[in-house]
């Protein structure tokens, strides 16, 4: 059973508009969640986190909101640029003691359109 | 200088062979992890280690092994694989601060296996 889903696996956004990237979670042991930004050939490259104590972090172009009660994340990128182009994972720790153990999401792919 | 380095980047094996995959972080981590990602599947959790010591087995098959031999290096040794093993295997490193949760995971570039 997937604790963590990303039911887009793909999104296609006009350069210069709002990406929104969606993710829900079943577990509500989950208290960090995290966004995640793969290039091909590349290994996923962290992008922006989260506590469960919060419901919106900013750093930039980009936002990430957490909606605790709906088990729901979002993130978004305004504006979003021809370089945000990437598959896109949503991940979710429960925590244990001593490592960080990550559950993944399947991702979504953003294509930004020029 | 990248952070965390995988080699080799890309890996053809027959059933047969043993070979290992390599993993090394420069950014004085004490946890790391080996994750594999089939196609159009999450990634998966196999191995973690902290501070040299495994914690975590997700149930991997013995035909999968994994070396810690200090905080900045991780083996995946292999052998007997099946064609079904072939897939993109990342290794990650994060620091460890007894318990919080506000640490992130830094990932190498991954090593493409194809099993023939």
């Amino acid at each position: 059973d997937q604790q963590v889903k990303q039911n887009s696996p793909s999104l296609s956004v006009q350069e210069g508009r709002i990406s929104i990237l969606n993710c829900d979670y079943t577990n509500s042991m989950f208290d960090y969640f995290l966004w995640y930004k793969k290039y091909p050939a590349e290994g996923p490259t962290f992008l922006i986190s989260i506590s469960s104590i919060k419901d919106k972090n900013e750093d930039g172009r980009f936002t990430v909101f957490l909606n605790k009660s709906a088990k729901h994340l979002s993130l978004h990128i305004v504006p979003s640029q021809p370089g945000d182009s990437a598959v896109y994972f949503c991940a979710a720790s429960g925590g244990i003691q001593g490592a960080q153990k990550l559950v993944f999401g399947q991702g979504t792919r953003l294509t930004i359109n020029p | 200088e990248t952070g965390v380095t995988q080699t080799p980047r890309h890996l053809v094996m027959g059933m047969t062979n043993k070979k290992s995959l390599k993993c090394e972080q420069h950014l004085g981590h004490n946890a790391m992890y080996w994750y594999k990602q089939s196609a159009k599947k999450p990634l998966e959790l196999m191995f973690v280690y902290s501070l040299e010591e495994r914690v975590e087995n997700n149930s991997v098959p013995s035909r999968f092994s994994p070396e810690c031999p200090n905080s900045s290096h991780l083996f995946l040794h292999l052998h007997t694989l099946q064609p079904e093993d072939s897939a993109l295997y990342l290794c990650a490193s994060s620091p460890w601060r007894g318990g919080t949760l506000t640490d992130t995971q830094y990932f190498g570039p991954g090593t493409r296996l194809t099993v023939l």
